[in-house]
């Protein structure tokens, strides 16, 4: 299958941290990757992980990724207002096109 | 990282008319593109993958004859939505794969389409 889930929402105070989660069912994932999404704008890619990776880390943000459980979670340290978007898990085994999770909406309050 | 341009990043057309939108690779050469389309609060749905100098390959439920795909030059691929119904409106956005690996999907800002 080529399910990605993640939960619609989270609500976070700013310089608190942020975990966004996301599952997937399709063990042939060989990249995984996060996008950030702004009202009206297209993606940007954060960050992403090999499958033969268990964590990487970018500045504020870490990248978890568990084979077993297929589970991935993206980590913001010291949440800021301008973290407020969209993010997007996705996919693929490396010749195909992207499988994206539905979003999980972040707000970040003041 | 790698630039894709996309525009327009808004059009507003009449029922019945075509509008083409247009990806650039601006620093890189991309021999594969992607066409998204995104609803409201929706993830993003593949509609095809464009190949520079062969046929779109189209997924499952997409209009061939209605979303023509052109893909010319290592540098831009255009999607038209032919014939535009109020229902084709939603946002489209195009993705291209990064110089040097496949490991690295870029986007374009997207193309905001309502059809009146």
């Amino acid at each position: 299958g080529e399910d990605v889930e993640q939960s619609l929402f989270l609500s976070v105070r700013e310089g608190d941290s942020s975990v966004i989660n996301c599952t997937y069912t399709d063990s042939s994932s060989t990249y995984l990757y996060w996008y950030k999404q702004e009202p009206g704008a297209g993606l940007q890619l954060l960050t992403y992980i090999f499958s033969n990776m268990d964590m990487k880390q970018d500045q504020r943000l870490t990248v978890l990724l568990n084979k077993k459980d297929k589970h991935l979670s993206l980590r913001i340290a010291d949440t800021q207002t301008g973290d407020s978007a969209i993010y997007f898990c996705a996919w693929t085994s490396g010749n195909t096109p992207l499988v994206f999770g539905k979003g999980t909406r972040l707000s970040v309050i003041a | 990282g790698a630039v894709v341009s996309q525009h327009p990043s808004r059009v507003i057309c009449k029922s019945g008319t075509s509008v083409k939108i247009e990806c650039r690779s601006l620093d890189f050469q991309a021999t594969t593109m992607f066409w998204y389309r995104q609803f409201p609060k929706q993830s993003l749905m593949l509609m095809a993958t464009s190949n520079e100098g062969s046929k779109a390959t189209y997924e499952q439920g997409v209009e061939k004859d209605k979303f023509l795909i052109n893909h010319a030059s290592l540098t831009l691929s255009t999607l038209t939505v032919t014939s535009a119904h109020p229902e084709d409106s939603s946002f489209y956005i195009c993705s291209a794969r990064g110089p040097g690996g496949t490991e690295k999907l870029f986007f374009g800002s997207g193309t905001q389409l309502s059809v009146l």
